[in-house]
């Protein structure tokens, strides 16, 4: 089992409407959570970070974390096409030095249309 | 303007030719780690730096060399490239190594060996 998993997409929804992404992760001590979004050829950038169980809100954007069932979720309302973007699951696991990983999911494509 | 320089952004060069990716960071951060992105792959890690002269392996580290001897600096070195070494590289830091580790990136190096 990989240790994050996310669906690849593409995942398309009109504009206007809510894109719901997906995450899955292995490690039940996981503590931090968060979405980077990244634009075709361009680096990651943090949108979202979340620690924990619960929504966290910020602007269009909502986390939701659930670690009993470790599961994180990102929600974009009123999507625009600017939106069009990878959207990266990364989830900090910590090792037994008490240094900590960021173990990164494959992506969710997500395509807003017109 | 804080940030994560990398150079160079584009390289093509042959197989067994050595060369090296700089990464510098002018945020005094203390964790350093270099990724390479391929295609249905997601971000891998290939070695990270908690501090200076602290360095250790991630889930790819065959063919890369690194060094830290310096806080804001953290080459990453090919010895012998080969061609499944064509990839994208990002470096990325962050203000520690334990705990929430929110990664900033460089805006990556595109990498191919002929």
């Amino acid at each position: 089992q990989k240790e994050v998993e996310q669906n690849s997409g593409p995942l398309s929804v009109p504009e206007g409407a809510i894109a719901s992404l997906n995450c899955t992760y292995s490690d039940r001590g996981s503590q931090s959570f968060f979405w980077y979004r990244q634009y075709s050829g361009k680096s990651p950038e943090l949108i979202m970070s979340i620690y924990s169980n619960g929504d966290k809100e910020d602007g269009r954007f909502t986390a939701q974390l659930n670690k009993a069932s470790q599961y994180v979720s990102l929600l974009i309302r009123d999507s625009q096409p600017s939106d069009s973007a990878t959207y990266l699951c990364a989830v900090n696991v910590i090792g037994s030095s008490n240094t900590g990983k960021l173990i990164f999911g494959q992506g969710t494509t997500l395509q807003v249309k017109p | 303007e804080a940030q994560v320089t990398q150079n160079p952004r584009y390289l093509i060069t042959v197989t067994g030719k050595k060369l090296t990716v700089t990464c510098s960071q002018n945020m005094n951060h203390e964790y350093m780690s270099w990724y390479r992105q391929d295609p249905g792959l997601g971000l891998r890690q290939i070695y990270y730096s908690m501090n200076v002269e602290v360095t250790d392996k991630g889930d790819v580290p065959e063919g890369y060399k690194v060094s830290r001897k310096e806080k804001r600096n953290f080459p990453l070195i090919l010895e012998s490239p080969s061609p499944n070494q064509t990839s994208l590289y990002f470096c990325a830091s962050s203000l520690r190594a334990s705990g929430a580790n929110v990664l900033t990136f460089g805006a990556g190096s595109r990498l191919t060996v002929l």
